[in-house]
């Protein structure tokens, strides 16, 4: 089955530039989308296809996807996007995510 | 706005079923159709299927085959999701989330509140 891995977790200062990634295999023609849950809360979409913002998704966030790696970039990183980022992506009529990964913002 | 706005949460015994709803709001309840995907406590998402509301056509991942089933009322705008033979592995939050199709792939927004289930004897 298609899986997406990212990285358990990410620290970042505030004001930096935070990097979360996800890896699958023929991403190159899979659209990946982001989502962000803070604790107790639902999952929210930051990205969709890939690099697209949602309307009310601050500017800060940004997406790419080259090669076998998807990444989401939190530039200017502030407290309250502290939270779990999960990748998602469709393979064969299939729903997948990536494991999530803690953006600890110190 | 569209909403989602799920049923409270669940307390049941292994081997038993539950049934969760999930009332849409906000748009056409018969152009979109509703995922429902799950999180153990302190764990990742997990995509559970989805239901066609104009159709109520279903697919459901593989690894809940013959346990869960879903359906929907459109009259009243509500989604559900029902699975059986419940295990202790199954406490978990069920979210019910609007898909949305485009180019080729599934993205969701918005998610419901989430609904807790529990199972424990």
């Amino acid at each position: 089955s298609y899986e997406l891995t990212q990285t358990p977790s990410v620290s970042v200062s505030p004001g930096q530039t935070a990097r979360i990634t996800c890896s699958g295999e023929k991403f190159d023609n899979k659209y990946v989308s982001w989502y962000q849950q803070r604790p107790g809360q639902s999952p929210v979409v930051v990205v969709y296809e890939d690099y697209k913002r949602p309307s009310g998704i601050p500017e800060r966030f940004s997406g790419s996807n080259s090669g076998n790696t998807a990444t989401l970039t939190i530039s200017g990183t502030q407290a309250m996007d502290e939270a779990d980022y999960y990748c998602q992506a469709w393979d064969s009529g299939v729903v997948v995510f990536g494991g999530g990964t803690k953006l600890t913002v110190l | 706005q569209v909403q989602l706005v799920q049923s409270g949460p669940e307390v049941r015994k292994p081997g038993a079923s539950v049934k969760v709803s999930c009332k849409a709001s906000g748009y056409t309840f018969t152009d979109s159709y509703i995922h429902w995907v799950r999180q153990a406590p302190g764990q990742g998402l997990e995509w559970m299927g989805w239901i066609n509301p104009d159709s109520g056509a279903t697919k459901f991942q593989k690894n809940f085959q013959g346990r869960v089933s879903m359906t929907r009322d459109s009259s009243i705008t509500t989604a559900y999701m029902e699975l059986t033979r419940l295990r202790s592995d199954d406490t978990a939050m069920y979210y019910c989330a609007k898909g949305i199709a485009e180019a080729g792939t599934w993205w969701f927004d918005p998610w419901g509140q989430g609904t807790l289930v529990t199972v424990s004897s």
